[in-house]
Formats: structure tokens, sequence, C-alpha cells
């Protein structure tokens, strides 16, 4: 079966420096990963997604993640954190042979201050 | 092109009614996902529709059902509420969803329901 595991449950950072959301994933085949980040009150919204082409994945609003096959992770970073960037975020494999259906890791909180 | 959309927003029920949720897909979008969200158990896979047919289930009881239309869109319905039903009802659709190829999913906003 394939699993995500989000290593921290809740991320403080402050504007302007790094963010770093972890994310570990099992999977018994090469896995499709997904970041996905949800807003208080709104749908979820895709950040970016790996499907087995280049392992450094660029997204959307500065974030980006590296697949790393030898540690079975799936960062996702960004260099520079704005007060916009305060939300969930949630680390999403496809489990093999049914590709409609996501398995969630349970989410990062981070917070961004001043 | 217009985003996934959900209705209604919000829900209030008593425990034992039903309740039907319904979703619009992305235009073009052939494949519809339920997914259900409480702060306990976190974002957890319904069922999939394909077609018209349901193609993916995951572990819930058979209170949850769900039906897909003819143009895509698609309605999940619970029967026989009870407490622990209380959550955010997340809809996503995609292109088409081939297990070889995992098309992106883009996800409504969402139907929030409450069970007193």
């Amino acid at each position: 079966a394939q699993s995500v595991t989000q290593l921290d449950s809740h991320v403080s950072v402050s504007e302007g420096t790094p963010v770093l959301l972890r994310c570990n994933y099992s999977s018994s085949y090469s896995p499709s990963l997904f970041w996905y980040v949800q807003h208080p009150n709104k749908g979820l919204q895709l950040l970016l997604k790996y499907t087995s082409a280049a392992t450094l994945v660029k997204g959307i609003n500065g974030f980006e993640a590296e697949f790393k096959k030898s540690e079975t992770s799936f960062h996702l970073t960004k260099p520079s954190a704005h007060m916009s960037d305060a939300a969930e975020y949630f680390c999403v494999v496809i489990h093999t042979g049914t590709a409609s259906k996501l398995t969630f890791g349970t989410g990062t909180r981070l917070q961004v201050t001043l | 092109k217009a985003g996934v959309t959900q209705t209604p927003r919000y829900l209030i029920k008593t425990r034992g009614q039903q309740v039907t949720l319904s979703c619009s897909p992305i235009s073009g979008h052939r494949s519809v996902s339920w997914y259900q969200q409480t702060p306990g158990q976190g974002l957890q896979f319904l069922f999939e529709y394909f077609s018209e047919t349901q193609r993916n289930k995951g572990n819930f009881p058979g209170r949850f059902s769900g039906r897909q239309f003819s143009n895509s869109r698609s309605e999940m319905n619970v029967s026989t509420l009870e407490l622990g039903d209380s959550a955010l009802y997340l809809c996503a659709s995609s292109l088409e969803g081939r297990d070889s190829v995992p098309d992106t999913q883009y996800f409504g906003p969402g139907t929030r329901l409450t069970v007193l």
C-alpha cells in the first residue's frame, strides 16, 4: 500500500525566510506525488506534481519540491515566505492502478509571522 | 473556464435524515471523485465516478452512495445521517483519471455538512 507521512503538523516561519515542509512516502512502485494547499474555508489547490519526469518540480507561487528516491522524500520548499502562504499543506500520493484515488498526508499548517 | 462547483456550500441536518450533495466538474472533465475531510480523520477518499460508473471506492459504509449523470455532473447521497458524518465534503474532477496517467484533480470549494 502507498502512503505519505508529513513529518511536521505545524511549521512557523518569519516572512521573507525559507519554507521547508517535509514529506516522506511509502510506495511499492514509482509513485506519483502532489502537493496541495488549502486556505481557510476553501477547497484544495494544486501546487505541483511529480510523475516520474524531472526530479525537481517547480510549482505555483514560487514553491518547488524535489523527489529523492534514495530518501523516499518529497519535501516542499520556498526561498522566501509571504504572509499569503499561511495555509494547510497536504502531501498526496496516488495509489498504483487507481489513478483517481488520492491518499493524503495529515497536513502541515504553515504559519507566517511578521 | 469555470472551476469545479459544489452546491450547497453549507448544510445543516439532524440525525437520521438523508442528504444529497451536488458537484459540477470542469467542462470536459469526465472523472469525478469525492472526499470527506474531518479534523480527526483528515482527508479520505469516498468514491470516484467515470462515464456514469463507479470506478473506485473507499472504505465507507453503504450509507454513502453516489451517481454520475451523462453530463458528468455527480451527486453524493448520505442516508441515515450520524453525528460523525459532520464534515467538509470535497469534490474533484479530472480529465479521465486513467490508471496509467494520473491526471491532475481539481477541487471544488466543498460542502460543509453539520449533523445535529
